[in-house]
């Protein structure tokens, strides 16, 4: 596609409820990054793909969250049993070859009752 | 390791006044040096990046940024700042040995231009 696309915009789920997020990088580009932005905070790394290669988790925060990407493109990002700190916009990126920036989304805002 | 600091939460300017937004950062070794900038409810938008070379860089909407390398700093600037420039904005390092490696963003600083 044109840009990296993600979806829902926006979710409001109910505490203890599952909860996945879509992201559809632009097209060709092999490393896929998730991001969290909490409300008034900066940008906290969750997780990047590159390839085929093992994915670096470092940055979940714990094991109620998850990625996968599927053939190489479509990433989902699943948070089971949602706690009220989850709440956040979780922003997708993706990049090319090279030295090259990364290409945001418009994020996915999540809100835990 | 890699981080980023923006010491500033919030930089307040009149429009046509010049504007800087500062950045310092810290990697292991040389850096790639990025900034983005994020308008209310949306995602972030490329500005300007330092790969190598000139250490002054132009970037998109008037803006650049001079590397510094022995003050580790990427200060971000505007001759003379518009209202719609008024946003979050956000500097971001990677180490230059770890190209496809995650970017370390700073905290962000609001910055607000009045009319």
């Amino acid at each position: 596609g044109a840009g990296v696309s993600q979806s829902p915009s926006n979710k409001v789920t109910e505490k203890g409820k599952d909860v996945e997020l879509r992201c559809d990088p632009i097209s060709g580009h092999t490393a896929l990054y998730w991001y969290r932005q909490s409300l008034g905070q900066g940008l906290e790394f969750l997780i990047y793909f590159q390839g085929n290669s093992a994915p670096d988790k470092s940055g979940l925060p714990s094991d109620r969250f998850s990625a996968e990407r599927t053939g190489g493109s479509v990433s989902t990002l699943t948070i089971q049993r949602t706690q009220q700190e989850d709440s956040a916009v979780y922003l997708c990126a993706s990049k090319g070859e090279g030295t090259g920036e990364l290409f945001f989304g418009e994020g996915s805002r999540l809100t835990v009752l | 390791a890699q981080s980023v600091a923006q010491p500033e939460d919030q930089v307040n300017v009149a429009e046509g006044n010049p504007l800087t937004v500062k950045c310092t950062y810290s990697v292991s070794g040389n850096p790639y040096l990025f900034w983005y900038v994020q308008y209310p409810n949306r995602g972030l938008q490329f500005l300007l990046k330092y790969i190598t070379g000139d250490n002054l860089v132009k970037g998109s909407y008037g803006f650049e940024a001079e590397f510094n390398k022995s003050q580790t700093s990427f200060h971000l600037k505007k001759p003379s700042a518009l209202v719609s420039d008024s946003a979050l904005y956000f500097c971001a390092v990677r180490d230059r040995t770890d190209s496809w490696g995650k970017l370390q963003f700073g905290a962000g600083t609001q910055v607000v231009v009045t009319p």
